[in-house]
């Protein structure tokens, strides 16, 4: 079956604008989450949803936010780009939201801000 | 928040030879994951543990669940050049409160294997 889908896949913003990006997650899975990978700070939580609700969110300012649509796919939006901004950006999708369950990674979208 | 120490940060070997690595933790998981991550693309799952103590083996790969669920390490058995990237834990904790989980994760190993 088609794993974690993400678009796009690469991407050129400048200062000030805003970015959303998507995500598909495995079929049959409801929990998506999001993630910042950057070289000085490693692998971030960003946010989490599950039946289109939020269930966590990590430590981002409020110009990060994100979405989940009744198919279960989600999407992040970042307003107000900042150059450290710059980072790839990735999903994961699970079964449930529930410990235990085995999560699976999309191959992200890559974000720069210039 | 939760901190993962993965150590070591980077290694290089020679082909064919072991490898080991580990992350510790100041707080309990109930769940870790092992993942390998080529570089442009997103992290794989190599290994997930569930239980205090497990040991799971993935072909030349083995990962254990510390006893304390503080930390876990992995195992890579008779390294090959396609071995490389770099390796993540990831502990798994349970917000029972909101029936939410996260990832944290550790700052990965960087394996390098001379052919």
């Amino acid at each position: 079956k088609a794993g974690v889908t993400q678009t796009p896949r690469y991407l050129i913003k400048t200062r000030g604008q805003q970015v959303t990006l998507s995500c598909s997650p495995i079929s049959g899975h409801r929990s998506v989450s999001w993630y910042q990978q950057t070289p000085g700070q490693g692998l971030q939580f960003l946010f989490e949803y599950f039946s289109e609700t939020q269930r966590n969110k990590g430590n981002f300012p409020g110009r990060f936010s994100g979405r989940q649509f009744s198919n279960s796919r989600s999407e992040m939006n970042v307003s107000t780009l900042e150059l450290g901004d710059s980072a790839l950006y990735l999903c994961a999708s699970s079964l449930r939201a529930n410990s235990g369950n085995t999560i699976y990674f999309g191959e992200g979208s890559w974000l720069t801000v210039v | 928040g939760q901190q993962l120490n993965q150590s070591p940060q980077s290694m290089f070997i020679q082909e064919g030879e072991d490898v080991s690595m580990n992350c510790t933790s100041s707080s309990i998981f109930n769940t870790w994951l092992w993942y390998k991550q080529d570089p442009g693309e997103g992290p794989v799952l190599l290994i997930a543990l569930y239980k205090a103590g497990e040991l799971t083996s993935n072909g030349r790969l083995t990962a254990q669940f510390g006893i304390t669920r503080k930390d876990s390490f992995l195992n890579i058995s008779a390294s090959i050049p396609s071995d490389v990237g770099i390796y993540f834990c990831a502990g798994q904790l349970l917000y029972s409160g909101a029936g939410s989980y996260q990832l944290t994760f550790g700052k990965g190993t960087k394996l390098s294997v001379i052919p």
